[in-house]
């Protein structure tokens, strides 16, 4: 069973920088998408992207220009980093752990198995 | 907005059955396989279906998921209170790059 916890300012300025923390129960990074995924009130789920544990990363396109993901594994530790952020960000933010699924032509497609609770970040002066 | 589309609500009694359609496209549903998430108010999603219809542990076999070209469905057997929930499809969208989730539907148990 692997655990995630998301943490970080649950409050942050227009223009600022949203930075968040996940840390995983496992210390294990390998073979898994470490991710994030967002949820704004009342709304449903938004794939903001994720890091491989060899380093490679996917993002949103709609979020790629702001998005930065990094993996600290001597921490057991990956972080998101959201800058220029306006209302619109105000959002719960999940990280998961994410792995390959083979169809039956041996193509991969992701799948998110473990969620961490969920934190809430308000974007307000 | 999501390019996978899903009913806003779907509804049953106990005991009855509900399904849920999901509706993409051949970048997304048509190429690559659907998961399913189930949500309960105040907590994180869950894993509920992978690879079209593949059940994780621990999830009953009355709830079952199907594929047919750019399109897929989630249903519920044997409706239970404890069914109670939004679900939400998903998918990597070839076209997009980015994994994509459908609108969510809200299911009731009436």
């Amino acid at each position: 069973q692997v655990q995630l916890q998301e943490s970080g300012p649950g409050l942050v300025k227009p223009s600022e920088t949203l930075s968040l923390t996940c840390s995983v129960s496992t210390a294990s990074f390998s073979n898994y998408y470490w991710s994030w995924i967002r949820q704004s009130p009342g709304k449903g789920l938004e794939w903001i992207g994720y890091i491989y544990y060899t380093g490679s990363t996917k993002f949103n396109p709609s979020l790629r220009s702001r998005v930065t993901i990094s993996l600290h594994t001597s921490k057991n530790q990956f972080s998101l980093k959201l800058n220029s952020v306006t209302a619109a960000d105000t959002a719960i933010y999940y990280c998961a752990r994410g792995v390959d699924y083979f169809d039956a032509s041996g193509y991969p497609s992701p799948l998110f198995d473990y969620w961490g609770q969920g934190t809430l970040v308000t974007v307000s002066s | 907005q999501s390019v996978l589309t899903q009913p806003p609500s779907a509804s049953g009694t106990p005991g009855q059955r509900v399904s849920i359609s999901c509706s993409g496209s051949t970048s997304n549903i048509g190429s690559n396989i659907v998961n399913w998430y189930q949500q309960f108010p105040g907590t994180a999603p869950k894993l509920l279906m992978y690879g079209n219809y593949k059940r994780p542990s621990g999830v009953p076999d009355r709830i079952s998921g199907s594929k047919s070209g750019t399109s897929a469905s989630l249903a519920i057997s044997g409706l239970q209170s404890e069914d109670e929930a939004d679900y939400y499809c998903a998918a990597w969208d070839d076209s997009l790059n980015a994994y994509v989730f459908g609108t969510g539907t809200k299911v009731t148990v009436l």
